[in-house]
This record gives structure tokens, C-alpha cells and sequence, in this order.
């Protein structure tokens, strides 16, 4: 059964800290995962989008890595801003012949000013 | 564009009534999503659409909901009769490819009194 997990469900960092979030899942072999972004209240907002033939995805202070043969995920957040205080949640596809998009539940992240 | 446009915010209802939400993907989009979140369970894929078909209606929890997409710019969830555990913020997302770059409306809150 595929699932995906995201470990912490909630972390609090001082500001201007680096700072790296995890996603694991089953089953290795995935299509594609995805990190969005979600305030309260709002819906989600796609941060980084990484294939399954990739090994990171660069967006300004962002950085995601894949290691499918591990199961997991990281997004790395650079010099950690209090703007930067949501939920980060992770989503994997597989393909084939039933095609599925599961989401992790999220970690909710709070920078401390 | 506007993005994903879903409507209403929110929504307070009594147990037994009829509920309907309401989504226009971005246009040029072929696939449609409608997701359910709550606390509990985080957020399940309802059901998705490609070019107005329903592809997989699975996660759709029981015979009460149905979903609609009468053409490209217009879908519609319907919940009838609501019961208290329908309570939850139901999404709207729309991408150009099944495991492409979603995106998100706002979320229709819905309670179930």
C-alpha cells in the first residue's frame, strides 16, 4: 500500500535558521512528488515540483532533494524567515495502471521572530 | 487568470440539507480535482475529471456525493443530505497534465450543524 508520511507534524525554528523538512513514502518507484505550501485558512500553493528522473528542484531559498531508492524528500529552507510560517505538505504520484496522488499530512512550521 | 475560483467560502448548513460547491478551473486546464481536508485525515482525493470525464470517482465516501463537470470551466460537488460528519474545507485544484503542477482554489468551509 502506498503511503506518505511527514515527520514532524510541528517545528518551531528562531529565525534566520537553515532549516530541512522530511517526506518518506512507500514504493519507490514514483512519477513525480511535489511540496506546496499552505496558510492558514488558504489553499495550497505549489513550491517545487521534482521528477521522478531528478535528483533536486531549486526555487530561491528553497531546495528539494529526491532519493527514491530511500523513500524520501527533503525541502531545505535557507535562512529561515518568520514569513516562511505555514504547513508544508509533500505529494507523491505513481503511474501505472491505477494512477494515485497521495498527500502527506503536512508539518506546520513557525519561525520564531 | 484568476487561478481556481471556488465558491461559496463558506458554508453553514443543517443535517439533511442539500449542499452544492462550486469550482471554474484555470482555463487550458484538463484535469479537475475536488479534495476533502480535515484534521483527522488530512486531504483525500475525492474525485478527478479529464476533459469533463470522471476518471476516479473512489474516494468519493459514499452514494450521498456526487460531482459534476458539466463543461470546461464549471464543476460542481453536491452533498446530499449533508450529515454533521461532511464537516470539512473542500478543495478545488486543476492542472494541465494528471501528475503536472497543481493548482489550488481557496477551500469551500463547509459545517454541518
Amino acid at each position: 500500500k502506498q503511503e506518505v508520511t511527514q515527520i514532524p507534524a510541528a517545528l518551531s525554528v528562531p529565525e534566520g535558521e537553515n532549516l530541512v523538512l522530511n517526506c518518506s513514502f512507500t514504493d519507490s518507484a514514483i512519477y513525480n512528488l511535489q511540496w506546496f505550501r499552505q496558510d492558514p485558512g488558504k489553499g495550497l500553493t505549489s513550491l517545487l515540483l521534482i521528477q521522478s528522473s531528478q535528483r533536486e528542484q531549486t526555487s530561491g531559498r528553497l531546495n528539494a532533494s529526491l532519493d527514491k531508492s530511500s523513500g524520501r524528500s527533503t525541502l531545505y529552507i535557507a535562512a529561515s524567515q518568520p514569513g516562511d510560517s505555514a504547513t508544508y505538505l509533500c505529494a507523491v504520484v505513481w503511474r501505472g495502471r491505477d494512477d494515485k496522488i497521495i498527500f502527506g499530512k503536512g508539518t506546520r512550521l513557525h519561525i520564531l521572530p | 487568470d484568476a487561478g481556481v475560483i471556488q465558491s461559496p467560502r463558506h458554508e453553514v448548513t443543517e443535517m439533511g440539507q442539500e449542499v452544492t460547491l462550486r469550482c471554474k478551473p484555470i482555463s487550458g486546464h484538463d484535469y479537475l480535482f475536488w479534495y476533502r481536508q480535515t484534521m483527522m485525515r488530512g486531504l483525500e482525493l475525492l474525485i478527478y475529471f479529464n476533459n469533463n470525464v470522471p476518471i476516479d470517482d473512489s474516494g468519493m465516501p459514499e452514494d450521498r456525493f456526487s460531482a459534476k463537470m458539466p463543461n470546461a470551466s464549471f464543476s460542481t460537488l453536491k452533498i446530499q443530505p449533508s450529515e454533521p460528519r461532511d464537516s470539512a474545507v473542500y478543495f478545488c485544484a486543476s492542472s494541465l497534465v494528471l501528475a503536472g503542477e497543481l493548482f489550488f482554489g481557496e477551500g469551500s468551509r463547509l459545517t454541518v450543524l
